[in-house]
């Protein structure tokens, strides 16, 4: 079946220092999701890729789509200890449900 | 802002109960989904729901589970006989009814199996 897989599995970094997590599917992909989980909540939907190629941002945070449409990336630029949580994507092979990735938690250290 | 709710927030039963999860979730979405997480790990699908059937569902829903949506707003996850493995948060999630919406995710129902 679809395997999704991320890394980093953690990353740590200074506030202010970029950070960025791969997110690669087994099988090409119709779109993909990126959510967000912080400690202790639910995911929150962040974006979806359709394209190939596509690339969106949102304030410091840039998305990836590959040209496969095999791969994603999430970028943010200048950390910020808001954005501490969880990071996943999540890949929809033309089926009706998504398959999430791993996973990848960000630590900010202030 | 419309989202989605489930109850209890925490559930503890004993292994072999029965447990029913509660969600509702947004008024006009089409599509839900129950998802769950066990600790520390990743969100594992679970089953989706389409127009009154389920439409997909993974190798964890087993025969122990079963969903319904037995009136116009409710949509409820059943453990027939619940297990240890079973302890885990459980996601309740809804998107309307283009096939490329974003999925709302309720807040969650910690399943404590003793």
């Amino acid at each position: 079946g679809q395997q999704v897989m991320q890394i980093p599995q953690y990353q740590h970094v200074q506030e202010g220092e970029d950070f960025t997590t791969y997110c690669n599917s087994s099988t090409t992909l119709s779109n993909i999701q990126w959510y967000k989980q912080r400690p202790g909540g639910h995911p929150v939907f962040l974006i979806q890729l359709v394209k190939s190629g596509e690339v969106k941002k949102q304030k410091r945070l840039t998305f990836q789509f590959g040209e496969a449409k095999k791969n994603s990336s999430l970028h943010i630029t200048a950390t910020q200890t808001t954005d501490v949580g969880t990071y996943f994507c999540a890949g929809d092979n033309y089926g009706q449900n998504f398959v999430f990735g791993p996973g990848t938690r960000l630590s900010v250290l202030p | 802002e419309p989202e989605v709710t489930q109850t209890p927030s925490h559930q503890v039963t004993q292994m072999g109960q029965e447990v029913i999860l509660h969600c509702v979730p947004i008024s006009n979405h089409l599509y839900f989904y129950w998802y769950r997480q066990i600790l520390g790990q990743k969100v594992e699908f679970l089953v989706s729901f389409y127009n009154n059937e389920i439409s997909e569902k993974s190798e964890i829903f087993d025969d122990q589970f079963s969903v319904e949506r037995p009136d116009g707003s409710n949509f409820t996850l059943k453990i027939r006989s619940t297990k240890l493995e079973d302890s885990a948060m459980y996601f309740c999630a809804s998107k309307g009814g283009r096939a490329w919406n974003e999925q709302f995710f309720g807040p969650g129902t910690r399943l404590t199996v003793l």
